[in-house]
């Protein structure tokens, strides 16, 4: 069975903390990607990566960065913590080209409370 | 500014009754256009989608119907279920690219 995994489900974490998520995908996908959720703004793109080494802002780049070394693993960071940072936050990978073409596979999200 | 948009945060029907779910986008650049269902504690997962080329697509109860020229889409759910009971994103995507933009979510329940 494919999936995404986001290595924590929960996190608490203290304003100007540097905060890790991180993301696995065992599917060999070229592309993966980072978006939060919020209540009456929906899904969020914040960075995006096509390939190794490679990434792109998104629509909510600002307070975050994004690393990835290896093809199956895309880490967001946060590099100092603030409370409007907290949100669930969510990765996706698909296939190389159009990612409408085949879709994104989602993990389960990370529910991350800032304080 | 938000390029995909779901005015109605949620709507409840009855079991057996349609569903429909309704999606307006701004981007005319946008031609693939997909629907994610989204349970509780869980990420969402693909549903139907529909390329601009054709104005409907249909996945047994799912069938998804595209306006380009009002830029506006819609979900319908025949019979809905309460299984169905979740929140569905419409999301769409331009074609040189690899990104998808989100809508807001509509909760849908279904009473039985």
């Amino acid at each position: 069975d494919v999936k995404v995994t986001q290595s924590s489900r929960y996190l608490v974490k203290r304003t100007g903390e540097k905060v890790f998520l991180e993301c696995v995908q065992d599917m060999d996908h070229e592309n993966m990607f980072w978006y939060r959720q919020d209540p009456g703004l929906g899904l969020r793109l914040i960075y995006f990566s096509y390939d190794v080494k490679m990434k792109e802002k998104g629509d909510i780049p600002e307070g975050y960065s994004v690393s990835r070394e290896k093809k199956e693993r895309f880490s967001l960071i946060l590099e100092s913590a603030s409370t409007n940072q907290t949100s669930m936050y969510l990765c996706a990978s698909s296939l190389g080209g159009r990612a409408s073409t085949y879709g994104y596979t989602f993990g389960s999200g990370t529910r991350l409370t800032v304080v | 500014d938000q390029q995909v948009k779901q005015n109605s945060p949620s709507l409840s029907v009855q079991e057996g009754r349609i569903s429909i779910l309704n999606c307006d986008y701004t981007n005319s650049m946008f031609d693939y256009f997909l629907w994610y269902k989204k349970y509780p504690a869980e990420g969402p997962t693909f549903l139907i989608s529909i390329s601009s080329i054709k104005d409907k697509n249909e996945d047994g109860r799912f069938t998804v119907f595209l306006n380009k020229s009002a830029k506006h889409l819609s979900l319908h759910i025949v019979p809905s279920q309460p299984g169905d009971s979740a929140v569905y994103f419409c999301a769409a995507s331009a074609s040189r690219n690899n990104d998808m933009r989100f809508g807001a979510g509509t909760r849908l329940t279904v009473k039985p």
